[in-house]
């Protein structure tokens, strides 16, 4: 595997339902992001990740739980969701959580909550 | 609110034409600037970085920063249908934290 991977590819649940998505870093970088991009919105920034510490919690709801045990694995843990909630969810990680530092994406994962 | 506003498009120009892509951003803490590529279904991927004012050439592409008017741009020239895709612009703050627009859909006719 290289770069930034995403499990899994596709994701349906219920409003009832609890989940987990999974990004794994083949780049040796030490910071990881999650990203929501719905549609006609922009990209959306939602927990940055250093060294496995939460450095940024982008006022996302608490339905939304992130997770980073080590600097290669990154969890967003979901439950009772929301319909409004379907989106691609997007992981990225770069080598550090600076302000110049590109961003690798991953595949993303397309959730759909009914 | 901090934004990065982008024209939504869509943007058509015929195969070998310049594409010209602007960004306006409001956030003056912005010290980094990146251009990202977003085919249908699929994920963004880095064309280019800006550090400085500018102009900073890569290929076929040149992406532009003018501080002063908190503005960047991204020419494409020979553009090939293979460079339709949605562009999107981001500006960088602290702790990594990217701030990207709404896109700019490109379509390149043959």
């Amino acid at each position: 595997e290289t770069g930034v991977t995403q499990t899994p590819r596709h994701l349906v649940m219920g409003m009832t339902n609890k989940k987990s998505l999974k990004c794994e870093q083949h780049l040796g970088h030490n910071a990881m992001y999650w990203y929501k991009q719905s549609a006609k919105k922009p990209l959306e920034l939602m927990f940055v990740y250093s060294l496995e510490e939460r450095v940024e919690n982008n006022s996302v709801p608490s339905r939304f739980s992130p997770e980073c045990p080590n600097s290669s694995h990154l969890f967003l843990h979901l439950h009772t969701l929301q319909p409004e909630d379907s989106a691609l969810y997007l992981c990225a990680s770069s080598q550090e959580a600076g302000r110049g530092e590109t961003q690798y994406f991953g595949p993303g994962t397309r959730l759909l909550v009914l | 609110q901090k934004e990065v506003e982008q024209n939504s498009g869509p943007l058509s120009v015929p195969e070998g034409a310049i594409a010209s892509l602007n960004c306006t951003y409001s956030d003056r803490g912005s010290q980094s600037f990146f251009w990202y590529r977003q085919y249908s279904g699929k994920s963004p991927e880095l064309i280019m970085s800006i550090y400085s004012n500018g102009d900073k050439e890569d290929g076929r592409f040149t992406a532009q920063l003018n501080k002063a008017s908190q503005y960047v741009s991204l020419l494409i020239r020979d553009s090939q249908p293979s460079d339709s895709a949605t562009y999107l612009c981001a500006g960088g703050t602290s702790y990594g934290k990217l701030t990207f627009g709404q896109g700019t859909i490109l379509t390149v006719h043959p």
